[in-house]
């Protein structure tokens, strides 16, 4: 069964302090591995996409690794702006129509 | 350009009532969706349309129906609802091409109690 699992659920920062989130996956033929910022009352933001193992992707204080079981969202010296569920989802491969599989969310949280 | 635009943004309904949730996407997408999100629970897909007059099941489909007569909208009906249908309904667009797969484009929600 396709599963996507991130960790840890919730993450408190002090500004300035990096750290890594987790999402670790299991699926059958990964299509795709993508990220997503989710801010209180409204819609998941994209973020990033990976398409294979080794790449890498950035965005400002963001940056987002794959390998062939998981993914690594690092942020780097976080401000409290940075503060938000963070979600990652995959895309199995084959007649999956595109649908993507997400994980609970790591919520992130910033303090100044 | 709005992007995807959901109505209404905040919906109360009795046990046994019925509504329509609107999707409106303006950027051409052939895919869309309706996702219900839970606490604890995740991002769960309820149906899916991959264009203009079709429809599929997702992970959670009961108890909902859905609509695809135009390509830019897609409608999630709830035909007698329930209090399990309480949640923040999203729907997403995407575009399909070159044999991948782009990221969604998410709506802002809709926000439903079934007291």
């Amino acid at each position: 069964e396709d599963q996507v699992t991130q960790s840890p659920e919730a993450l408190r920062l002090q500004e300035g302090e990096s750290s890594s989130l987790n999402c670790s996956y299991t699926v059958s033929g990964l299509r795709g591995l993508f990220w997503y910022r989710q801010d209180p009352g409204k819609g998941p933001e994209f973020l990033f996409t990976l398409y294979s193992a080794g790449e890498e992707k950035e965005k400002e204080r963001l940056k987002a690794t794959l390998t062939k079981k998981e993914s690594f969202l690092h942020i780097t010296a976080p401000k409290p702006e940075d503060s938000a569920t963070y979600l990652c989802a995959v895309q199995p491969g084959g007649g999956s129509q595109g649908n993507l599989i997400f994980g609970k969310g790591t919520k992130l949280s910033v303090k100044p | 350009n709005a992007g995807v635009t959901q109505t209404p943004k905040f919906r109360v309904l009795k046990t046994g009532q019925s509504m329509t949730l609107l999707c409106a996407q303006d950027m051409n997408h052939e895919y869309m969706y309706w996702y219900r999100q839970d606490p604890g629970m995740g991002l769960r897909l309820i149906h899916y349309s991959v264009g203009e007059g079709t429809t599929a099941k997702g992970e959670v489909p009961d108890g909902y129906n859905v609509s695809r007569l135009k390509k830019q909208n897609f409608l999630l009906g709830l035909e007698s609802a329930a209090p399990s249908q309480t949640s923040v309904y999203f729907c997403a667009s995407s575009y399909a091409g070159a044999g991948a797969y782009y990221g969604y484009t998410f709506g802002s929600g809709t926000r439903l109690t079934v007291v």
